[in-house]
């Protein structure tokens, strides 16, 4: 089964915040697991992918770490843009993926 | 610059068909390097994989929507699409289409705006 679980939902936080996000996938992804980030009204926007990767342009503060069934996505320093509703993505069954429920990181 | 574009009707009836093409520029969907995705997004909730489209016409599809749909390259080198059919409010959504980059890993890279669709009598 490869359902992902965020924890948590729903997190508040301020400006200059350190922040974690964690995926757990019910059965091990090795390391296919990807990291979005959506704002209201636009398209998801990749950030992590391969577990710990950076996509091009997407800024140092993010990063993102694990293997198996446990990883996470940390903003080290929370940025006012930073405020938005993120998503895991496991990729281990592509063709077929499965996101997570996702976490809205409010200010 | 690569770019992907939805299309199709803004409301559908119960029971009818969904249809929406998805252009992209940029690059060659022919390319054995992608796989193309349809994404949809009810309001307010999660995302959930449609289905998937390689350039060789092989199609993935989510096991809780096969019996419904069909995803097919275009008949132009730069479209594929999607059809859902026997839709209900259920299926009221923002739908996306998105490239998946094959390689080292797998990972939806690129994706449109998005367009709603809602069904409604």
């Amino acid at each position: 089964d490869f359902q992902l679980t965020q924890s948590p939902s729903s997190l508040s936080a301020s400006v200059g915040d350190r922040v974690t996000i964690t995926c757990r996938a019910g059965q091990t992804i090795t390391h296919y697991l990807n990291w979005y980030q959506q704002k209201p009204g636009k398209a998801p926007k990749l950030l992590i992918h391969g577990a710990s990767n950076l996509e091009n342009g997407v800024p140092s503060r993010f990063s993102g770490s694990g293997s198996g069934t446990e990883f996470t996505l940390t903003i080290s320093s929370l940025q006012p843009e930073d405020f938005a509703t993120y998503f895991c993505q496991q990729s281990y069954s592509t063709p077929g993926i499965t996101f997570g429920q996702g976490t809205r990181l409010e200010i | 610059q690569l770019q992907l574009q939805e299309s199709g009707p803004g409301l559908v009836r119960p029971s009818e068909t969904l249809s929406l093409t998805c252009t992209v520029s940029g690059v060659s969907i022919s390319s054995i390097n992608y796989y193309w995705a349809w994404i949809r997004q009810p309001p307010g909730k999660g995302l959930e994989w449609i289905g998937s489209v390689y350039n060789s016409g092989s199609t993935y599809y989510n096991p809780s929507l096969k019996s419904r749909l069909t995803i097919s390259l275009g008949t132009s080198e730069d479209q594929f699409s999607l059809k859902l059919k026997l839709v209900t409010a259920a299926d009221t959504a923002v739908y996306f289409c998105a490239r998946i980059m094959v390689g080292h890993t797998e990972y939806l890279d690129t994706w449109g705006r998005g367009t709603l669709v809602a069904v409604s009598s």
